[in-house]
């Protein structure tokens, strides 16, 4: 399984992009990069997932570059209720189930 | 997305009982379901895999005595924590991978349980 390493935390303010960058260096051939948002006392919440370049949802866009070694999970003008947990992870999705979660991003966004 | 159902939200018991968590996949099939474990300002932690029809898969460390699994169908999977004492008190998260589909491949989470021993 891939390792991965991303910002324990980090700070913005309501509007502005916040991007999140996740480094995964020794990342296999089918592994897909996925990422959750965790709120307090909640289960995580799929935000997106990819294999490569870039793939943009109505909530966020993840930018992959052509080595895939990182990924950046990008929030449009993220507002309070973006304040979360934001999980990376990396796996073959199609020969391993499992999801294994590193220490995540812990964003906190103020007014 | 999909939605994944978990039963009960918070649950409170006296030592030496034992509690049942229940976890549903409401509008798809998952043949495997996952158990996670996650203590305050922690990240999860992957406690087994439950495969329908078929033992469930357990992560170095945790006991499966102690932790029973039973994935009857292919909507429902139950932990069931034996014996409980207040150290086992954590939050209870399922998870449920869509096989088939525009969300292929992609693990859906229940809500969570709290479970606190007395």
């Amino acid at each position: 399984l891939a390792k991965i390493t991303q910002p324990i935390s980090m700070d913005s303010y309501e509007g502005q992009e916040v991007n999140i960058t996740c480094s995964h260096n020794n990342i296999a051939t089918n592994d897909y990069i996925t990422w959750y948002q965790q709120f307090p006392s909640q289960g995580p919440r799929f935000i997106i997932q990819g294999y490569k370049t870039k793939v943009t949802n109505e909530v966020a866009s993840l930018f992959i570059p052509a080595d895939r070694k990182s990924s950046t999970l990008s929030l449009p003008r993220v507002s309070l209720s973006d304040t979360a947990v934001y999980y990376c992870l990396v796996g073959d999705t199609d020969n391993t189930d499992k999801l294994i979660f590193g220490t995540g991003t812990r964003l906190q966004v103020f007014p | 997305g999909a939605v994944v159902s978990q039963h009960p939200s918070w649950v409170i018991c006296k030592s030496g009982t034992s509690v049942k968590i229940e976890c549903r996949s409401l509008d798809f099939q998952a043949t495997t379901m996952f158990w996670y474990r996650q203590f305050p300002k922690q990240s999860l932690m992957l406690m087994a895999t439950s495969n329908e029809g078929s033992k469930a898969t357990y992560e170095q460390g945790v006991e499966k005595d102690k932790f029973l699994i039973n994935h009857a169908s292919l909507t429902l999977s139950t932990l069931t924590v034996t014996s409980a004492h207040p150290e086992d008190s954590s939050f209870y998260i399922c998870s449920a991978r869509v096989v088939e589909g525009l969300a292929k491949n992609i693990q859906y989470f229940g809500a969570g349980t709290r479970l606190s021993v007395l």
